[in-house]
């Protein structure tokens, strides 16, 4: 595709289950960021994929929160036991990984933990 | 300025008039900064970039300041049209070493009147 792809766009669980998300960047594109968005708010970096080294997952707000890259291509944030405050829009983002560079987003995920 | 909750600070502007948005960043090392767009229900869209050996860069009807001294960033956009009505995020660099690891801010709310 020509943009950042998202899936699923819109995702109800309950409290206490995991959840996968995933993202499609751009081909060619090194780099790979997730962010969330809460209602209203900017957003938040979570964790940043940069080619085969090793992902700076310093933005993870706790250890329920993990993300793989596979292939250098499609990447997954999974949440285990989700929480009520885990609501918001995930976002993703790739780029061609040099500095400065534009990122650019995919439309994000919506998670609803009721 | 900053927003508390779901209440972004809104710019009302309009149509034909320039709005011109402002940010303040935190990090006086911050060598790179973005201003992004976000339509509803979308995710953010680049705008205008600038690093910080540059006071000011220009594109297509939009122009980026920075102001180092005092650590503030602003978006003009020459004749706002309803279609400028979003929410716009500038965006700083916080860490040179990992390339592009953005810092979002909380976002302003542009309105553009009829």
């Amino acid at each position: 595709g020509a943009g950042v792809s998202q899936s699923p766009s819109n995702k109800v669980t309950e409290k206490g289950k995991d959840v996968e998300l995933r993202c499609d960047p751009i081909s060619g594109h090194t780099a790979l960021y997730w962010y969330r968005q809460s209602l209203g708010q900017g957003l938040e970096f979570l964790i940043y994929f940069q080619g085969n080294s090793a992902p700076d997952k310093s933005g993870l707000p706790s250890d329920r929160f993990s993300a793989e890259r596979t292939g250098g291509s499609v990447s997954t944030l999974t949440i285990q036991r989700t929480q009520q405050e885990d609501s918001a829009v995930y976002l993703c983002a790739s780029s061609w990984g040099l500095a400065g560079n534009e990122q650019f987003f995919g439309p994000g995920t919506r998670l609803t933990v009721l | 300025g900053e927003s508390v909750g779901l209440h972004l600070p809104t710019l009302s502007v309009q149509e034909g008039d320039n709005s011109i948005i402002n940010c303040a960043y935190s990090n006086s090392a911050s060598d790179y900064f973005i201003w992004y767009k976000q339509e509803s229900g979308k995710g953010p869209q680049f705008i205008i970039d600038i690093r910080s050996n540059m006071d000011k860069r220009q594109g297509q009807r939009v122009t980026v300041l920075l102001n180092k001294t005092v650590k503030h960033l602003s978006l003009q956009i020459a004749a706002t049209q309803p279609g400028d009505s979003a929410v716009y995020f500038c965006a700083e660099n916080m860490d040179t070493g990992t390339a592009s690891k953005l810092t979002f801010g909380t976002g302003t709310r542009l309105q553009v009147t009829l």
